[in-house]
Parts: structure tokens; C-alpha cells; sequence
């Protein structure tokens, strides 16, 4: 069974520049979280989508957004990219609606570099 | 406020050596209790969670969990590391509202472990 992918796996951006990260969740999964892990601020959670629909989100601006498809798979947009936005992004699937007696699998992450 | 808290930012212990990760956690109801790992550039990997029941809980690749309500803690113990465990080790507890799920994961800030030969 595969489990949850990210693509890309690296990329490279511009301060001011749009980006768009990709997750597939685990086969039979509905619910897809989102988390940032910076140098230095550990792993932050962002937003979490279940059922097409946002559940939750932490405390970023609102230029970080998401969304979540009918097959489950979800992007993660930034706009207006900024240097501190450098971090491993990291997707995360579970089964029902949200960790309710259930956990979450991780994806190997997207490592956005802005410059 | 929901928090987790690992005192010991890195660890160094000699391949064949017991190891203990401390954990402690601030959580007003009975949490949900996780452990992860990561290697250098990788995502995380779940190794044991806890939800209720028996306290001490078994994982992956030979790790165990002890929940001890009284002391607020969940400590990660293995009797025999190896070389292969070198990485950074993250516990984490499932944040509620009330009753009602957020969906959020609030993580520690991770212990380095390195193993010496």
C-alpha cells in the first residue's frame, strides 16, 4: 500500500512568487493535514481538510491556503512567498474525521527554499 | 493551553545502551499520545500512540511507550538502540477542545538522539 506523497520534493522560489505543494493521502483516508517545520520553530500545524472541506487551521496569515479534492488529495498554496517561509512542508493523512482514536502518516515533505 | 514538552534537546548514548526519551505533556483530559521519528531530510514516522488502555505500549523497530498519568508524562524507552536509530525523535499529543477534535497534532520540539560505536 503506498503512503501518503508530496510533490515536488524540493523546489526553489523568489520572495514574492506564488507556490503550489501537492499531497496524495493513503488509500481509504479522507482527512489531510498540513504542517510546517522551520529551522529553529518546530513542526507547526497549518490547516487540516476533511471531506473537501476545511476543519481547522493554525495560526499563519491567510496567505497560506489550501484545498482539498473529491479524491482526497489536497494543495497547499502560499502566496507572496517570503524568506521566512523557507521549511519543510509536510503532509500528513488519517482515516475518519480528524485523530479521533486514529493516527496520522506522514509524508516524506516538500522542502521549499525561498530567495 | 495544550502543550509538549521534551527537556532533553540531544541525547548521546553507545550502540548496545538502554535509551529513554522524556516526554511530558499539559492536557486536561485523557490525551492522545504519539511518538514519531525522523531521519535527516525525511518525514516523520509514526512508531506507537496511545489512547487509552494498558499504559505501557508497544511500537515499531523495538520501542515502548510508558503513559503515566500521575507524572504527565509519556517516556519512549528502547533496551537496545542501534546505530540505525541515530535521528531526531518528536512526541506529540492529539489537541482537543472540549470533546471536539481539532485535527492538530502540537509536537514537542524533537530530541536528537546520536549513537556512539
Amino acid at each position: 500500500e503506498a503512503g501518503v506523497t508530496q510533490s515536488p520534493t524540493h523546489l526553489i522560489k523568489t520572495r514574492g512568487q506564488q507556490v503550489t505543494l501537492r499531497c496524495s493521502p493513503i488509500s481509504g483516508h479522507t482527512s489531510v493535514y498540513w504542517y510546517q517545520q522551520a529551522l529553529g520553530l518546530g513542526l507547526q500545524f497549518l490547516l487540516w481538510y476533511d471531506e473537501g472541506e476545511e476543519r481547522n487551521r493554525g495560526n499563519f496569515p491567510p496567505r497560506f491556503s489550501g484545498r482539498q479534492f473529491p479524491n482526497y488529495s489536497s494543495e497547499l498554496n502560499v502566496n507572496a512567498l517570503e524568506l521566512e517561509d523557507s521549511a519543510l512542508y509536510l503532509c500528513a493523512s488519517s482515516k475518519g474525521q480528524g485523530l479521533l482514536n486514529t493516527e496520522a502518516f506522514f509524508g516524506q515533505g516538500t522542502r521549499l527554499t525561498v530567495v | 493551553a495544550q502543550s509538549v514538552t521534551q527537556p532533553d534537546i540531544h541525547i548521546t548514548v553507545s550502540e548496545g545502551a538502554s535509551l529513554e526519551l522524556r516526554c511530558n505533556y499539559s492536557y486536561g483530559a485523557t490525551p492522545y499520545l504519539f511518538w514519531y521519528v525522523q531521519s535527516p531530510g525525511q518525514g516523520l514516522q509514526l512508531l506507537l500512540k496511545y489512547f487509552s488502555g494498558d499504559t505501557l505500549v508497544q511500537g515499531i523497530k523495538g520501542f515502548e511507550a510508558e503513559f503515566k498519568r500521575s507524572q504527565s508524562s509519556f517516556n519512549l524507552r528502547k533496551p537496545s538502540v542501534h546505530w540505525s536509530d541515530a535521528a531526531e525523535y518528536f512526541c506529540a499529543v492529539g489537541a482537543r477542545i472540549g470533546s471536539s477534535n481539532t485535527g492538530k497534532l502540537i509536537f514537542g520540539q524533537g530530541t536528537t538522539l546520536q549513537v556512539k560505536p
